[in-house]
C-alpha cells in the first residue's frame, strides 16, 4: 500500500540554522510531492510542490529535493527563525487519481531563540 | 480570494444528537474531503468527493456520512456522536494537479 511516513519526533534547532526534515514513501514514486504547514489548532497551508522529475525545487528560504532512488523527499528551511515553527507534512498523490492525497502524520519543528 | 470557509469553528454537543458540519468553498474544485486530525495520528481522510453525486469512504469512515448535491458544498453529518468523535476536522478541495486548500477546522467535542 502507499504510505507516506515523516519523522514523529519534535525536531529542535536553534534559529540561524538549517532545519532538514525527512520524508520516506513506500511503493512507486507519485508524481509528485507536497509540503505543507500546520499551525496549532489550524488548517495545513501549502508551500511547495516537487514532481517527479525535478531534483529540487526553492521557494525563498525553503528547498525540496525528491530522490526516487531512496524513495524520499528533504524539507530544508535555512536561516531558520521562530516563526517557523511549526509542523510540516508531506503529502503524496493516491494512486492514479489525480486529486487524491495521503498525508504524512507530520514532524513538529521547533526553533529556539 | 480563494477559501474553504467551515462552519461551526467549535462545537460541544451530547452523544447521540445529530449534528452536521458545514464546508463551502468557492474555487470551483471537483474533489473535497473531510479529515480528522487526533494528537499522534496525523490527518486521517474520513471521506471524500470527486465531483457531485460521487462520494468515497476514506480510512475512517464509521459514524460519519456526507452529501455532495452541489459542487461548491460538502457537508458532514454525525448521526449519532458519540464520544469518540471528539477530534478536530478539516474540511478541504482541491483542483486538477494542484495543492489542497484547508478550511479553518472544526473542534468538536462530544460529551
Amino acid at each position: 500500500s502507499q504510505k507516506i511516513e515523516q519523522n514523529s519526533e519534535a525536531l529542535n534547532i536553534q534559529e540561524g540554522k538549517t532545519a532538514t526534515l525527512t520524508c520516506n514513501y513506500t511503493n512507486y514514486s507519485p508524481a509528485y510531492l507536497q509540503w505543507y504547514r500546520q499551525d496549532p489548532g489550524r488548517g495545513p497551508v501549502f508551500l511547495l510542490l516537487i514532481r517527479e522529475n525535478e531534483k529540487e525545487k526553492r521557494k525563498e528560504r525553503l528547498k525540496v529535493t525528491f530522490d526516487t532512488t531512496l524513495k524520499q523527499s528533504l524539507f530544508h528551511i535555512t536561516a531558520s527563525q521562530p516563526a517557523d515553527s511549526a509542523t510540516y507534512l508531506c503529502a503524496r498523490r493516491y494512486g492514479g487519481a489525480t486529486n487524491k492525497l495521503i498525508f504524512g502524520t507530520g514532524t513538529l519543528l521547533a526553533v529556539q531563540p | 480570494e480563494a477559501q474553504v470557509t467551515q462552519n461551526p469553528r467549535y462545537l460541544i454537543t451530547v452523544t447521540g444528537k445529530k449534528l452536521t458540519v458545514t464546508c463551502s468553498q468557492n474555487m470551483n474544485h471537483e474533489y473535497m474531503s473531510w479529515y480528522r486530525q487526533d494528537p499522534g495520528l496525523g490527518l486521517r481522510q474520513i471521506y471524500y468527493s470527486m465531483n457531485v453525486e460521487a462520494t468515497d469512504k476514506g480510512d475512517v469512515p464509521e459514524g460519519y456520512k456526507v452529501s455532495r448535491k452541489e459542487k461548491r458544498n460538502f457537508p458532514l453529518i454525525l448521526e449519532s456522536p458519540s464520544p469518540n468523535q471528539t477530534s478536530l476536522y478539516f474540511c478541504a478541495s482541491k483542483g486538477e494537479n494542484t495543492e489542497a486548500f484547508f478550511g479553518q477546522g472544526t473542534r468538536l467535542t462530544v460529551v
